[in-house]
C-alpha cells in the first residue's frame, strides 16, 4: 500500500543540525511533487518545503529559508530534509507528505526537539 | 501571503447534526486552489477535499466543500462519531497557507 515512514527526529541543542529522511513505498516516488509539513506542539500546520519530482523546483516557507535543505534521491525512493541553526521554534511534529500543491498521502511524523 | 482565517475556533455539536465550518481568505484564491483536512490526535492529517469541492478518493459523500474567491466552506452533512476531529483548510494558489484549524467536539 501507498506509505511513507519518516525518521531522524531527535533531541538537539540550539544552533544544532539534523537531517530528517522520509522512505517511499507503493507508488512512483519519482512521478510526484514531496513536502515537508510540520506542526508545532499543539499548535497547526505549517508547510516547509516542496520539491518537484525532479528536484529541479524547490519552495521553502520564508520562516526556513536558508537554514533547510530539501532534497530527494529518486533511485533511493527517498525525501530529505537537511535541517541547520536549529532554533528552539523549530520544535514540532515533521511530516513527510506527497503533492506540492496539497498533500493526499503523509507519513506519521518525525519529533523534532529543539532545547538546550 | 494569503492569510486563511476559520470560524469558529471550536465547534460543538451532537452525532447526527449538521457541522459547518467557514474558511475565509485575505485575498482571492486563484481557481478555486483550496483544501480541507482532517486531523485526530496523534495523527497525521487526511486529505478530505481539493479544489474547494472535490472529495478526494475514499471520502464519504455526507463531506462536502464550497466556495469561491475569499469564502470557502466545508460541511459535515451528519455528524459520525470518528468525525469528531480538527479541520484545516490550505490553499495553494499562492504560495501554501494553512488555516488555524476548527476543533469539531461532541456537545
Amino acid at each position: 500500500q501507498v506509505q511513507l515512514v519518516e525518521s531522524g527526529g531527535g533531541l538537539v541543542k540550539p544552533g544544532g543540525s539534523l537531517r530528517l529522511s522520509c522512505t517511499a513505498s507503493g507508488f512512483t516516488f519519482s512521478d510526484y511533487y514531496m513536502s515537508w509539513i510540520r506542526q508545532a506542539p499543539g499548535k497547526g500546520l505549517e508547510w516547509v518545503s516542496y520539491i518537484s519530482s525532479s528536484g529541479g523546483t524547490i519552495y521553502y516557507a520564508d520562516s526556513v529559508k536558508g537554514r533547510f535543505t530539501i532534497s530527494r534521491d529518486n533511485a533511493k525512493n527517498s525525501l530529505y530534509l537537511q535541517m541547520n541553526s536549529l532554533r528552539a521554534e523549530d520544535t514540532a511534529v515533521y511530516y513527510c507528505a506527497r503533492g506540492g500543491m496539497f498533500m493526499d498521502v503523509w507519513g506519521k511524523g518525525t519529533t523534532v526537539t529543539v532545547s538546550s | 501571503e494569503i492569510v486563511l482565517t476559520q470560524s469558529p475556533g471550536t465547534l460543538s455539536l451532537s452525532p447526527g447534526e449538521r457541522a459547518t465550518l467557514s474558511c475565509r481568505a485575505s485575498q482571492s484564491v486563484s481557481s478555486s486552489y483550496l483544501v480541507w483536512y482532517q486531523q485526530k490526535p496523534g495523527q497525521a492529517p487526511r486529505l478530505l477535499i481539493y479544489a474547494a469541492s472535490s472529495r478526494a478518493t475514499g471520502i464519504p459523500d455526507r463531506f462536502s466543500g464550497s466556495g469561491s474567491g475569499t469564502d470557502f466552506t466545508l460541511t459535515i452533512s451528519r455528524l459520525e462519531p470518528e468525525d469528531f476531529a480538527v479541520y484545516y483548510c490550505q490553499q495553494y494558489g499562492s504560495s501554501r497557507t494553512f488555516g488555524q484549524g476548527t476543533k469539531v467536539e461532541i456537545k
